[in-house]
């Protein structure tokens, strides 16, 4: 039999506008966060990460913003560009180290 | 510096067949894990070593995947006898941290399983 896989949430945008990409996490013990870009036949590649006493983190092109009040995620990525197209996996870290990955949201940038 | 090496990149078998996959880890990374893709979810952690030790296997069946890390270098992952639902991309990652500082993990291009 063929195994059927979940509906990727999607997101589409226009290239150079800017993209914002949401995760709730499920454990409000979780202290560390990464966000995780993954292309087509190739594995997850690190993008930005935060810890719990922040609420804020920038990169180049990327933030990440942390909201512990309602256990959200979120990753803007600034200037959208054909390249961004991925799926893209938010993580969180229980006490301990164990990541857990969440669903996942499929960016598709329109050029 | 090499990333995480990983092989074979696709294997197709038959339900109750049996297949292992390979993994090389970048040089120096003492953390090692399996992780189970499948179609349109994210990865699941199946076993992570730490050198040669096993941290955390609570998510592997056991009755039919194993995994070992003989030198705390390079790890295989079997799977026997296989299901269909054992179809998945199986992702090994390294990183630098010991087990309460996961740190940035680094992916390899993952071997896809197809059972038929």
């Amino acid at each position: 039999g063929e195994s059927v896989g979940l509906h990727l949430p999607t997101l589409s945008v226009q290239e150079g506008d800017n993209s914002i990409i949401n995760c709730a996490y499920s454990n409000s013990a979780s202290d560390y966060f990464i966000w995780y870009k993954q292309e087509s036949g190739k594995g997850p590649q690190f993008i930005i990460d935060i810890r719990s006493n922040m609420d804020k983190r920038q990169g180049q092109r990327v933030t990440v913003l942390l909201n512990k009040t309602v256990k959200h995620l979120s990753l803007q990525i600034a200037a959208t560009q054909p390249g961004d197209s991925a799926v893209y996996f938010c993580a969180e870290t229980l006490q301990g180290g164990k990541l857990i990955f969440g669903q996942g949201t499929e960016l598709s940038v329109k050029p | 510096e090499a990333g995480v090496a990983q092989s074979p990149r696709y294997k197709i078998i038959e339900k109750r067949q049996s297949v292992a996959f390979w993994c090389n880890p970048i040089s120096g990374h003492a953390t090692l894990y399996w992780y189970q893709q499948i179609l349109g979810q994210g990865p699941k952690l199946l076993i992570q070593f730490q050198n040669n030790g096993v941290v955390d296997d609570s998510q592997l069946p056991k009755d039919r995947f194993s995994a070992e890390r003989l030198k705390g270098v390079d790890s295989t992952l079997k799977i026997q006898p296989a299901k269909l639902e054992d179809s998945a991309v199986y992702l090994c990652a390294s990183s630098q941290g010991d087990r309460r500082n996961t740190g940035e993990l680094f992916f390899g291009e993952g071997s896809r399983l197809t059972v038929l």
